[in-house]
């Protein structure tokens, strides 16, 4: 089985400085992808960044970045130039590929507030 | 079209109401999941269907009984819940064989 695991429940940043959020995850598997997803107060969940396990480049999205570190089972979430608008709680979650359909699992979340 | 839509956005039901909730999306995705988030908790998985057939069951209590009519259109009804399934309920799809899924708003249920 998967887990993964958040260990930041509540994190704040001032307006345009930059904040990293930690996850890490165990598997025994070596095809899956890892995501982090965002779910502002009241609003539907969106995905910010996604990383495929076999790919050694981090993936990038515009201020969103991650720090994959394959070896150590870590996946940490680097936000630039946070705006008022990234406050929302964020989950990692981790999905087995090679499936004709994708069962995520997910970290218990990080509550991110982004002051001004 | 790159939306999930859910109907209703709220609903508040007696525990011995039925009732059902709706998810419809038009992207031509072929895999539907139900999921239950409960307030600052990650969403549960309950239920996956992959070209309109039931794949995966999360070990969910009967009260709940997922629909799928056709490749856009998911359904849960809702039976004799208790107060203790008052939650988000999240629908999401996503092409089969894909990794990305696109969530719906949700409906926020109460039951009294």
């Amino acid at each position: 089985a998967q887990t993964v695991t958040q260990s930041q429940p509540e994190m704040s940043v001032q307006e345009a400085e930059t904040v990293t959020l930690s996850c890490t995850y165990d598997t025994s598997e070596n095809n899956y992808y890892l995501f982090w997803y965002k779910q502002p107060p009241s609003r539907q969940m969106i995905l910010v960044i996604r990383q495929e396990a076999y790919k050694q480049q981090n993936a990038t999205e515009n201020r969103f970045s991650v720090n994959f570190q394959k070896a150590a089972k870590s996946f940490s979430l680097k936000i630039s130039d946070s705006q008022l608008g990234d406050t929302a709680m964020y989950f990692c979650a981790f999905m087995i590929g090679g499936t004709s359909y994708g069962k995520l699992t997910f970290g218990q979340g990080t509550i991110l507030t982004v002051h001004p | 079209d790159t939306e999930v839509t859910q109907t209703p956005k709220h609903l508040v039901m007696g525990m011995t109401n039925k009732k059902s909730l709706k998810c419809e999306q038009h992207m031509g995705h072929r895999a539907m999941y139900w999921y239950k988030q409960k307030a600052k908790k990650p969403p549960e998985l309950m239920f996956v269907y992959s070209y309109e057939k039931l794949s995966i069951n999360e070990s969910v209590p009967s009260r709940f009984s997922p629909e799928c009519p056709n490749s856009s259109l998911l359904n849960l009804h809702l039976h004799a819940l208790q107060p203790e399934d008052s939650a988000l309920y999240l629908c999401a799809s996503s092409h089969a064989g894909s990794n990305e899924q696109y969530f719906g708003p949700g409906t926020r249920l109460t039951v009294t």
